[in-house]
């Protein structure tokens, strides 16, 4: 069964640290997504990435960085927490074109 | 700029009920629909992927049919069950700036069938 794996289902992070969100994908595929969900506001897209080595600005980037250094593994940096960043990140990843979404299971961030 | 709504925002029913969860959206220029399902705290979970060439999808008690000349789809779950209880989001596959495309969501419905 093909999947898209996030190293912690929860963490909990002091203002200041530099935090490492890790995702990684068994599909071979180009595509690869970082989104946060926050209730009423639903899922927002931070960064995506379509190769290796490449990286592009989503709806919501501030505050984030990203890192592709290999296909099957995409990590979502936050520079330095802050509280406003305490939310549900959600790594997907596809197929170029028309291929449906795969996402992981969701990793819980809170910052205190 | 495209956007997803979808109506209802919750429902509750007995179990056994057929639902219809609607879904639209503002600019039928999309590659696909997908429709997800998220339980609490978790994850989403695809359950049907519609091509902008299609008009419907099966899978087992779910059906999902797409309009895109006026820009709706709706989810059918026959028979509900307690084990549907959760929250169903659809998302557009859009094209954007830079050649690139990018999944646009719904707030999503939120399901709860009791027994």
């Amino acid at each position: 069964d093909v999947k898209v794996t996030q190293s912690s289902r929860y963490l909990v992070k002091r203002t200041g640290e530099k935090v490492f969100l890790e995702c990684v994908q068994d599909m071979d595929h180009e595509n690869m997504f970082w989104y946060r969900q926050d209730p009423g506001l639903g899922l927002r897209l931070i960064y995506f990435s379509y190769d290796v080595k490449m990286k592009e600005k989503g709806d919501i980037p501030e505050g984030y960085s990203v890192s592709r250094e290999k296909k099957e593994r995409f990590s979502l940096i936050l520079e330095s927490a802050s509280t406003n960043q305490t939310s549900m990140y959600l790594c997907a990843s596809s197929l170029p074109g028309t291929d449906g979404y795969t996402f992981g299971s969701g990793t819980r961030l809170t910052v205190v | 700029k495209q956007e997803v709504t979808q109506i209802p925002a919750a429902l509750s029913v007995p179990e056994g009920e057929n639902l219809v969860l609607n879904c639209s959206f503002t600019d039928s220029a999309i590659y696909n629909l997908q429709w997800f399902r998220q339980d609490p705290g978790k994850g989403l979970t695809s359950l049907l992927l519609i091509q902008s060439s299609q008009r419907e999808q099966t899978s087992g008690r779910l059906n999902a049919s797409l309009d895109k000349s006026s820009g709706r789809s709706t989810l059918y779950i026959a028979a509900s069950q307690p084990g549907d209880s959760a929250t169903y989001l659809c998302a557009v596959r859009k094209l954007i700036s830079g050649g690139y495309n990018k999944l646009i969501f719904g707030a999503g419905t939120r399901l709860a069938v009791h027994p």
